[in-house]
């Protein structure tokens, strides 16, 4: 089995600061996905990427930048963080991108004060 | 409006009993289905996915699909306190995971 890594698990920012998430996966998986879990709102993609240096925009991409250097490592940057914003950010991965079941990190909380 | 809606928002069983969560979608087009848990302070684990008509089964699990009303479910038979959680339903139209859209979720409380 592998695991899916993610840091910091909590991060607590000021309004207008960038933030960066960082996320790891050992399965050697080639698909590697961020998603926004907001409470009541389900969860929401923000971007994804089919192999190392490749990223593809979700739902909710405005606001935040992403980079997959490496096959083992997506990162995401929340631009410019907003006041009062909280959620939970969960980093995932796939085998492929058809059909796949989807293996979740634990999940970083971001706090904006 | 939501693509993938599911119900009840919240359901609560005893010890053992059976548990049904529903998920509905509203697009047409949407042809596979995954059922996902999540514990609190923990991402979501999937438990089974269907893309066929009819019934999976994988243990205590059953899911049900029918494509004609485009309806999924799962019941959790014989449920169990670590059952308790939330469920998200998620499809897809092509299969293409980085299209996947996920309800808001079901808790479900199973009481001892």
């Amino acid at each position: 089995g592998g695991i899916i890594t993610q840091t910091p698990k909590f991060l607590i920012g000021q309004e207008g600061q960038k933030l960066t998430l960082k996320c790891q996966q050992n399965f050697n998986h080639d698909t590697m996905y961020w998603y926004r879990q907001d409470s009541g709102k389900g969860l929401r993609l923000i971007y994804y990427s089919i192999t190392e240096n490749d990223l593809q925009k979700g739902d909710l991409s405005e606001g935040y930048d992403a980079s997959r250097e490496k096959k083992s490592s997506f990162s995401l940057t929340v631009t410019s963080a907003q006041k009062n914003e909280m959620a939970v950010f969960l980093c995932a991965s796939s085998i492929g991108q058809f059909a796949e079941t989807l293996y979740f990190g634990s999940g970083t909380r971001l706090t904006v004060l | 409006q939501q693509k993938v809606q599911q119900s009840p928002e919240s359901l609560s069983v005893p010890e053992g009993g059976m548990a049904s969560l529903n998920c509905t979608s509203s697009d047409r087009n949407f042809q596979y289905f995954w059922w996902y848990r999540q514990h609190s302070g923990e991402g979501p684990k999937a438990l089974m996915s269907i893309f066929s008509d009819g019934d999976k089964k994988e243990g205590r699990f059953t899911a049900h699909l029918n494509k004609a009303s485009l309806h999924v479910s799962l019941h959790i038979r014989d449920s169990q306190p670590s059952d308790s959680a939330l469920y998200f339903c998620a499809a897809t139209i092509t299969g293409n995971t980085g299209k996947l859209i996920f309800g808001l979720g079901t808790t479900l409380q199973v009481q001892p």
